[in-house]
């Protein structure tokens, strides 16, 4: 089935030392999506990718960053992870087009731990 | 900003009883979508919407698009123990804006 694959479900790093999630999708959309979601609140975006095209959302900390080397594969790069940083993190994809009507296709996403 | 009011926050329903939620927007959004998300998962996509005005069904999930495109209501039939989680409410299609405004969600407990 075509799905969005996220690596690891669960991640256990220290404070401050870096680490990396990743997404892979076999739905060949063009627009992949990384967000934060803490303790039953809504998912908040970090940042997306139209193609390679990269956008930041204005509050998402410099402390993150993302690759997307190519269709089927984004990552998400905290460079000095805080015990602030521990949630479930969740990738998604939508097909972009006009009018971004599209819906969001989630993955189960990377519960992150900070020890 | 732009905010979702979504509500209930939270129910506790009888198996077999019907459940009803809403959002509400002070902004019209081009897309309504409805997501249910279990315990360490992530959110799984219930039912978009596209045209004010538009009712969609799936399965026991029926949901509406409000005719101003400033609301939805998801409305849930007879209910089974699997229903059990986060519904959350999203509006997007604003302008070609990718982002989503979600509510704060649904939580739906059934009573034992």
């Amino acid at each position: 089935d075509a799905m969005v694959i996220q690596n690891p479900r669960y991640q256990v790093t220290q404070f401050g030392k870096p680490v990396t999630l990743s997404c892979s999708q076999t739905l060949n959309h063009n627009v992949m999506y990384w967000y934060q979601q803490k303790s039953s609140q809504a998912p908040k975006l970090l940042f997306h990718y139209y193609d390679k095209d990269f956008n930041n959302e204005a509050d998402t900390p410099d402390n993150f960053q993302s690759r997307r080397p190519n269709t089927s594969f984004c990552f998400l790069d905290i460079r000095s992870p805080g015990l602030g940083d521990a949630a479930m993190y969740l990738c998604a994809t939508s097909r972009g087009g006009a009018g971004s009507n599209q819906p969001q296709h989630f993955g189960d996403g990377t519960r992150l731990s900070i020890l | 900003g732009q905010q979702l009011n979504q509500s209930p926050q939270s129910m506790f329903i009888q198996e077999g009883e019907d459940v009803s939620m809403n959002c509400t927007s002070s902004s019209i959004f081009n897309t309504w979508l409805w997501y249910k998300q279990d315990p360490g998962e992530g959110p799984v996509l219930l039912i978009a919407l596209y045209k004010a005005g538009e009712l969609t069904s799936n399965g026991r999930l029926t949901a509406q698009f409000g005719i101003t495109r400033k609301d939805s209501f998801l409305n849930i039939s007879a209910s089974i123990p699997s229903d059990v989680g986060i519904y959350f409410c999203a509006g997007g299609g604003m302008d070609s804006n990718y982002q989503l405004i979600w509510g704060a969600g649904t939580k739906l407990i059934i009573k034992p």
